[in-house]
């Protein structure tokens, strides 16, 4: 059965600081990854998609990596705002066109 | 371009209440529909997904079923809830086959008293 973690929980750093995010699963079979933020009350905004078959992502100050065979995938978030603040989710796309997601990491970014 | 509509966005519940919530999905065709759920503080439980009309795969047994009668729209319903079922659901779609992005609308939060 698929498992996706994330570390940290939670993070808070200063304005301007580029920081990592982290994403494991235990079973390399996906058929993607994908990284969403959640801001609180709302639904989930899709940020970035990483087919399996591709090594990383780019969206602005946003770039995701993925490492299949070891089960990782990292969200770069580049020189941080107070709007960043937010829950980050990742989930993987597993057969039968399902995701399974970690549980978030609540990232803080202080002005 | 698709948009996806969820409502209402909030609601207040006796238990052993009736519920329906209801997804619909504009721009696409034949899109694959998910219902989750999301409890205070963990992170998101995959309820129900189809893959067309009609079709409907549960992934937990529970006090909840969905039905999609129309192509575009999916309702979640009870007859009768439990204080368990409190929580933030969403809805979501994708287009078919794999390796397609999830799109997700603005949820509903449910409360039972």
């Amino acid at each position: 059965k698929q498992e996706v973690t994330q570390i940290p929980a939670a993070l808070s750093v200063p304005e301007g600081e580029n920081l990592v995010l982290n994403c494991s699963f235990t079973d390399s079979a996906i058929y993607n990854l994908q990284w969403f933020r959640q801001d609180p009350g709302k639904g989930l905004t899709s940020l970035l998609l990483i087919q399996s078959s591709q090594r990383e992502q780019t969206s602005g100050r946003l770039n995701a990596s993925l490492d299949k065979s070891s089960g990782r995938s990292t969200l770069y978030i580049a020189a941080s705002q107070p709007g960043d603040s937010a829950t980050y989710l990742c989930a993987v796309g597993i057969y039968g066109q399902n995701f399974v997601f970690g549980p978030g990491t609540r990232l803080s970014v202080l002005p | 371009s698709q948009t996806i509509h969820q409502w209402p966005a909030t609601l207040v519940q006796p238990v052993g209440s009736p519920l329906s919530l209801e997804c619909t999905v504009e721009g696409t065709s034949n899109p694959n529909l998910y219902w989750y759920r999301q409890a205070a503080g963990r992170g998101l439980q995959l309820l129900f997904y189809s893959v067309g009309i009609g079709q409907i795969s549960s992934e937990v047994p529970q006090n909840l079923s969905a039905s999609r009668p129309q192509d575009r729209q999916f309702i979640l319903s009870s007859k009768k809830l439990l204080l368990s079922d409190s929580g933030f659901y969403l809805c979501a779609w994708s287009t078919g086959g794999a390796g397609q992005p999830q799109h997700f609308g603005d949820g509903t939060r449910l409360s039972i008293l």
